[in-house]
């Protein structure tokens, strides 16, 4: 079974830039998180679906993050303009329902950001 | 709000030995779940145990058991038998889970290293 995939990598961009990151979950699974890790820090939630729709975003700065899941599947995250704050990895995870959460949570190995 | 405390930055084990990963809460939800996850140089997280807040026994995975001491909002994590592969970052999480909802709060995280 394939796992969580994301890309790129590795990004490096200027303030005020734009960006975007791309995760496909393990097929089939109907929930997908996005998570922000500075360095240093544990990962902090920034929005989570459930098929295409979102469960929760309290945690997403909507002035500058914006997320969608269309079609159930794939989902992209879009920073726009990026400040240095947003230096971070960007980890994506899915799983396959979100009972009591977390239980079957499958990360990706993430999408490392470096805002100059 | 959630608060997860993880009180030491980094551990060190010889192979074989057991050792005890420090992990205290504070919530104000009735219901709620505690998670470990491992992160290994790589920057993938992994899922390793969950304890339901009703839960009566201590959940165990393997070499993986979790000290929940609910009246002391404690969550320890306890590997047996350490191994080498077992070094990594480790982080405590907890989310409330009523209605089913996720929206975890992370610890800083603890550094294990495995001497052999």
């Amino acid at each position: 079974e394939a796992g969580v995939a994301q890309s790129p990598r590795y990004k490096i961009i200027e303030k005020r830039q734009s960006v975007a990151f791309w995760c496909n979950p393990i097929s089939g699974h109907a929930t997908l998180y996005w998570y922000q890790q500075i360095l240093g820090q544990g990962p902090k939630l920034l929005i989570q679906f459930q098929n295409n729709g979102v469960v929760d975003d309290s945690q997403l700065p909507k002035d500058r993050f914006s997320a969608e899941r269309l079609k159930g599947v794939d989902s992209t995250l879009k920073i726009q303009p990026a400040k240095l704050e947003d230096s971070a990895v960007y980890l994506c995870a899915s799983s396959p329902i979100s009972r009591q959460g977390g239980y079957e949570q499958y990360f990706g190995p993430g999408t490392r950001l470096t805002v100059t | 709000a959630q608060k997860i405390t993880q009180t030491q930055p980094g551990m060190f084990v010889q192979e074989k030995e057991a050792v005890t990963l420090d992990c205290t809460y504070d919530t104000s939800d009735q219901s709620y779940g505690l998670f470990w996850y491992k992160q290994p140089s790589s920057g993938e997280m992994i899922f390793l145990i969950y304890q339901g807040s009703y839960d009566e026994q201590n959940a165990t995975e393997g070499r993986y058991s979790l000290n929940f001491q609910k009246a002391r909002k404690s969550a320890n994590l306890v590997i047996s038998a350490s191994q080498l592969g077992d070094s990594a970052m480790y982080f405590c999480a907890m989310s409330p889970s009523s209605g089913g909802s996720y929206i975890p709060t992370f610890g800083r995280g603890t550094s294990l290293i495995v001497h052999p």
